[in-house]
């Protein structure tokens, strides 16, 4: 059962336009959700988080929104920048337990 | 910010033979430390949370005699990959949360070839 899923494997974006990556959860129990940057062999690294208390959070060009009623968050990259090319990670947690992580989905900023 | 390390980053070994992985925490305290695998462009999957001073906790179908966890202090975490196989082989990962932080630090990790 497959907690939490991006529906997209990959997604193309021209550089300096607007990456918009999606996530959607079935649990209602989780409160916290994360993103997660990750390269070929390499551990992914934290992007950004968003609590369920809130609806946005915002840093710098990472913008994620969470909607709780649709159980949707997604993450936005705005300008996209071919050093933003890699597999992006949504993950889900309750209460600070395990993470949930999705399916990954495969971002390519072409030039 | 937090550094978790992971040794080796790569591994080969003969099938039947076991692998040690090791996580440590750098600059923080882990009671706890979570133990991941990813198979090709799949997610990551949880395996294990391990707790420093007492039994790994396994999720549901991981073997725990296959997969030995050992946190024998607040900075180290093993995982033994015991007697193995080729279908072993796999991208494990181990994490940990520093304290006052919600999000995980992930080690960079151990690509396992079973041959």
């Amino acid at each position: 059962d497959q907690q939490v899923k991006q529906n997209s494997p990959s997604l193309s974006v021209q550089e300096g336009r607007i990456s918009i990556l999606n996530c959607d959860y079935t649990n209602s129990m989780f409160d916290y959700f994360l993103w997660y940057k990750k390269y070929p062999a390499e551990g992914p690294t934290f992007l950004i988080s968003i609590s369920s208390i809130k609806d946005k959070n915002e840093d710098g060009r990472f913008t994620v929104f969470l909607n709780k009623s649709a159980k949707h968050l997604s993450l936005h990259i705005v300008p996209s920048q071919p050093g933003d090319s890699a597999v992006y990670f949504c993950a889900a947690s309750s209460r600070g337990n395990k993470l949930t992580f999705g399916t990954g989905t495969q971002l390519k900023v072409e030039l | 910010g937090a550094v978790v390390s992971q040794h080796p980053s790569r591994v080969i070994c003969k099938s039947g033979t076991s692998v040690k992985i090791e996580c440590r925490s750098l600059d923080f305290q882990a009671t706890t430390m979570f133990w991941y695998r990813q198979f090709p462009k799949q997610s990551l999957m949880l395996m294990a949370t391990s707790n420093e001073g007492s039994k790994a906790t396994y999720e549901q179908g991981v073997e725990k005699d296959k997969f030995l966890i050992n946190h024998a202090s607040l900075t180290l975490s093993t995982l033994t990959v015991t007697s193995a196989h080729p279908e072993d082989s796999s991208f494990y990962i181990c994490s940990a949360r520093a304290p006052g932080q919600g999000a995980l630090t992930f080690g960079s990790g151990t690509r396992l070839t079973v041959v």
